[in-house]
Formats: structure tokens, C-alpha cells, sequence
């Protein structure tokens, strides 16, 4: 099974603040990387499927990065808001075994204080 | 738009029992997973289907059973409840059974086993 990791555990920031956190999966047999958001007591949605070396996706304030080669991914949020505070997961396809199967990260659980 | 079903939201069992939990989705999706998600663990895979007539294991299947007999649900079935599997449970679908297609997460079944 792939191992995809996410850093920092968590995160506290200031209203305003711009933020980043990061996902780590092996480099070899890529197919996607998926970013999702997780607020309490709700579902997690999904912000973005990153494909190609390279991608760069935008939802608002919030942004991601992609880089196949060195297995890492970025999510950037600019002007963090109290709304912003969730955990944040990625995900990718296992290293062995078929693209069908998500593996995700422990997240990243980002709180903003007003 | 309905999106993914789940029932029960809330289940408290004992030792022993056995109950399904159930999963609907109105997109005529494909592709239709479970995942548990445990304190300190990210969300793990316990059973997949790329289509009706079509399952297979994921990361965690032991102690759980399912069957996609339509493109619409997906029950998950505890034969035999054990307090290890107390956890929260949400299924999830995509259009497709491929790495690019983001998933649509139900609300989530609390599950506790005494």
C-alpha cells in the first residue's frame, strides 16, 4: 500500500493569515491526487483531482500545486477565514494495485481564529 | 439533488449482532465505495465496486460483506458486529471507477458496538 502523508498534523492561524500544508506520496506509478475538505460533523467534499505534473488548481482562496516528479503536493489558502477551518485530506491511488482504490492521508486539521 | 444516501446515521449494537448499512446514490454513478474513518486514522478502505455485479476488497474487508446488485446501491453488512469494528462509516461514489474522478461522500453512519 501506498503511503501518503500529510504535514502538519495541524495548524493554527490568525483571520488573514495565508497558509500552506503539504501531501507526500511516492513518485513512481502515479495516476491522481485528490484534495478534499472535511468540516465537522459534515462529509468530506472535494476541492480538487490533480492529474499532470505540474497542474495548478484554483477554488477562491484556496489553491494547489502538484509536483509528480518529487511526489509532493501543496494546498495553499490565501487570507485564511474562520469558514476556512476543517481538516484537510489528500488522497491518491495505491502504489500497487489498480487506479479504483483511494488511499488517503490523516489530514491536516486547520483551525483560524477570528 | 439527493447525491449519496446513507441510513442509519446513528447504530448501537452488541457483540455478536449483525445489521447492514445501506448506501444510495441517485447520480448513476459507477463506481460506489465504504470507508471507515478511526481516531489517528486517515479514511480506509473497506470494499469496492466499479459497477453493478462488480466488488472488491480494500484496505480493511475483514468482518464486512457487500453486493451491488444495482448502479444504485450499496449495502455494507456486519455478519458478526465486534467492538473493533466501532468506527464511522461513509460511502462514496464517482462517476467512474478511475483515479480522476473525484468522490461524493454520504453524511456518515456513527456506528458503536458494546
Amino acid at each position: 500500500i501506498l503511503n501518503v502523508e500529510q504535514s502538519p498534523q495541524s495548524l493554527h492561524v490568525q483571520e488573514g493569515d495565508s497558509t500552506n500544508f503539504t501531501c507526500s506520496f511516492p513518485s513512481s506509478n502515479f495516476y491522481a491526487l485528490h484534495w478534499y475538505r472535511w468540516e465537522t460533523a459534515k462529509s468530506p467534499e472535494a476541492l480538487f483531482v490533480m492529474t499532470l505534473n505540474g497542474d495548478e488548481k484554483k477554488k477562491g482562496r484556496i489553491s494547489a500545486t502538484l509536483n509528480t516528479k518529487e511526489g509532493y503536493s501543496y494546498l495553499y489558502i490565501k487570507g485564511s477565514q474562520p469558514e476556512d477551518s476543517a481538516t484537510y485530506l489528500c488522497a491518491s491511488p495505491p502504489f500497487q494495485g489498480g487506479s479504483e482504490k483511494l488511499v488517503f492521508g490523516k489530514g491536516t486539521k486547520l483551525t483560524v481564529n477570528p | 439533488n439527493a447525491g449519496v444516501t446513507q441510513t442509519p446515521k446513528f447504530q448501537v449494537l452488541k457483540t455478536g449482532q449483525s445489521m447492514t448499512l445501506q448506501c444510495a446514490q441517485d447520480m448513476n454513478h459507477e463506481y460506489m465505495s465504504w470507508y471507515r474513518q478511526d481516531p489517528g486514522m486517515g479514511l480506509r478502505l473497506i470494499h469496492y465496486s466499479v459497477g453493478a455485479g462488480i466488488t472488491d476488497q480494500g484496505e480493511v474487508p475483514n468482518g464486512y460483506n457487500v453486493s451491488r446488485s444495482t448502479t444504485e446501491d450499496f449495502p455494507l453488512r456486519l455478519l458478526s458486529a465486534a467492538p473493533s469494528q466501532t468506527s464511522v462509516y461513509f460511502c462514496a461514489s464517482s462517476r467512474r471507477g478511475t483515479a480522476n474522478e473525484k468522490l461524493f461522500f454520504g453524511s456518515g453512519t456513527q456506528l458503536s458496538v458494546l
